[in-house]
């Protein structure tokens, strides 16, 4: 499809294990955001890509949250030692560079933590 | 942190009635935006203000940026039970983060 795909769509994990969250963007878009959205609340920022650059992390709750952009397209946002509070879903949105205003967003990945 | 307060945040009405939901903030942003979210699925954006005092409107949903920039709200005109969804608002400061409100849940009944 042309939308932002996201991998896996639920992902259930024991606590203290590492899980990664895959993002494809919208091709040819230059941005790419990733979102934590707990339950009841709106998406808080984590972090912010522009090609391959991490250009703002400053949204990652804990050093046990790590994102990568290595080509430039697909992300991966990866969390070491899941605890139960990481439990929320994981957006991520693209946005092209002609259009600042618009982020497109996938349709997350929902992860429980137990 | 949330700096954007949404109200009411969960609001139930007859199809046919008319709504308006609130985004509220003490801080200056440069635009806001209004998404909605429905289950399952990311916000899709509905609209972005940018100047003080903006109206825009998209069918049977106006929208208004207040003139300090720091509130807007969300009119809707004869609900309709497809309007049912999570309306978000979303603020810039002009970088490329935005801030999320905690949103407001509408329900209408047929």
């Amino acid at each position: 499809g042309a939308g932002v795909s996201q991998s896996p769509r639920y992902k259930v994990a024991k606590r203290g294990q590492d899980v990664a969250l895959r993002c494809d963007p919208i091709s040819g878009h230059v941005s790419l955001f990733w979102y934590q959205q707990a339950l009841g609340q709106g998406p808080e920022f984590l972090t912010y890509f522009q090609n391959e650059a991490q250009l703002d992390k400053s949204g990652l709750p804990s050093d046990r949250f790590f994102a990568e952009r290595p080509e430039g397209s697909v992300s991966t946002l990866k969390i070491q030692r899941t605890q139960q509070e990481d439990s929320a879903v994981y957006l991520c949105a693209s946005r092209h560079y002609r259009d600042q205003e618009t982020q497109y967003f996938g349709p997350g990945t929902r992860l429980l933590v137990l | 942190t949330q700096l954007l307060e949404q109200s009411p945040q969960f609001l139930s009405i007859q199809e046919g009635e008319n709504l308006t939901v609130y985004c509220n903030s003490s801080s200056v942003f440069s635009s806001l935006q209004w998404y909605r979210q429905e289950p399952g699925e990311g916000p899709v954006l509905l609209v972005t203000v940018v100047t003080g005092g903006e109206v825009k409107k998209l069918k049977r949903l106006t929208f208004q940026f207040g003139d300090a920039r720091k509130d807007s709200s969300l009119h809707i005109t004869a609900a309709q039970p497809g309007d049912t969804g999570l309306y978000l608002c979303a603020g810039a400061k002009g970088d490329d983060k935005i801030i999320f409100g905690k949103g407001t849940r509408l329900h209408i009944l047929p």
